[in-house]
């Protein structure tokens, strides 16, 4: 079975440039989670949906990051305009419900120069 | 609040020694409790979880008991490998809508031969 898939795996890029992750979550699993790793902050929760719908946002770090959820199989977290800051893995993991163990992609890493 | 308390690592072990790592957790009403590993470069895999108060989640030797009196959930293994060298997360989830997974920072192992 296919698991979460992400992409790209690896992002570098200048600061001010527009960064685009992309994740398709497993078939049948209804909730999409956003995470970010860093070694100072470790893993954070970005941002979740349940159904295509965001339930929790308050993780998102400002108003630069933005995910949507346009449909079942695809997710999207955008930085506009991006920072070095920015730099860290970022993971997306879904699950079939709210309650239900996560299932994470390998991550995108990302660099901004 | 709600939250997962780790003991910090690293924790650094040779081959065949006895594991364990400290996980305690603070939380409202009674949530379902998880160990997360994450391998070098990859994303995090469900290791094992536990639902109910005195439930054992094991898997690949790993084993662990959800303590309702202590608020534990302590992670072991009776013979390390090379293998196992990770770093491992617990995790809980409020079984109640609109919540999500609280990770801990996370505990490395590094195990040598």
């Amino acid at each position: 079975d296919a698991g979460v898939i992400q992409s790209p795996r690896h992002e570098v890029t200048e600061m001010g440039q527009e960064v685009t992750l992309r994740c398709k979550p497993i078939s049948g699993h209804n909730s999409l989670f956003w995470y970010r790793q860093t070694m100072m902050r470790g893993l954070e929760l970005l941002i979740y949906f349940n159904n295509n719908v965001p339930i929790d946002d308050s993780g998102m770090p400002e108003d630069r990051f933005s995910a949507k959820m346009p449909n079942a199989s695809f997710s999207t977290l955008k930085i506009q305009p991006s920072e070095p800051r920015d730099s860290a893995v970022y993971f997306c993991a879904s699950s079939s419900g709210e309650s239900q163990p996560q299932h994470f992609g390998d991550g995108t890493r990302l660099s901004i120069l | 609040g709600n939250s997962v308390t780790q003991m910090e690592g690293p924790v650094t072990l040779s081959e065949e020694a006895f594991l364990t790592i400290n996980c305690t957790y603070t939380a409202t009403g009674y949530p379902s409790l998880f160990w997360y590993v994450q391998y070098p470069g990859e994303g995090l895999q469900l290791l094992l979880k536990a639902t109910k108060a005195d439930d054992k989640g094991s898997n690949k030797g790993f084993e662990a008991t959800y303590r309702k009196e202590t608020t534990s959930f302590h992670l072991e293994k009776g013979s390390v490998q090379v293998s196992d060298s990770a770093v491992y997360f617990c995790a809980l989830i409020l079984n109640q809508a609109g919540t999500a997974l609280i990770f801990g920072k996370g505990t490395t192992l590094s195990v040598s031969s």
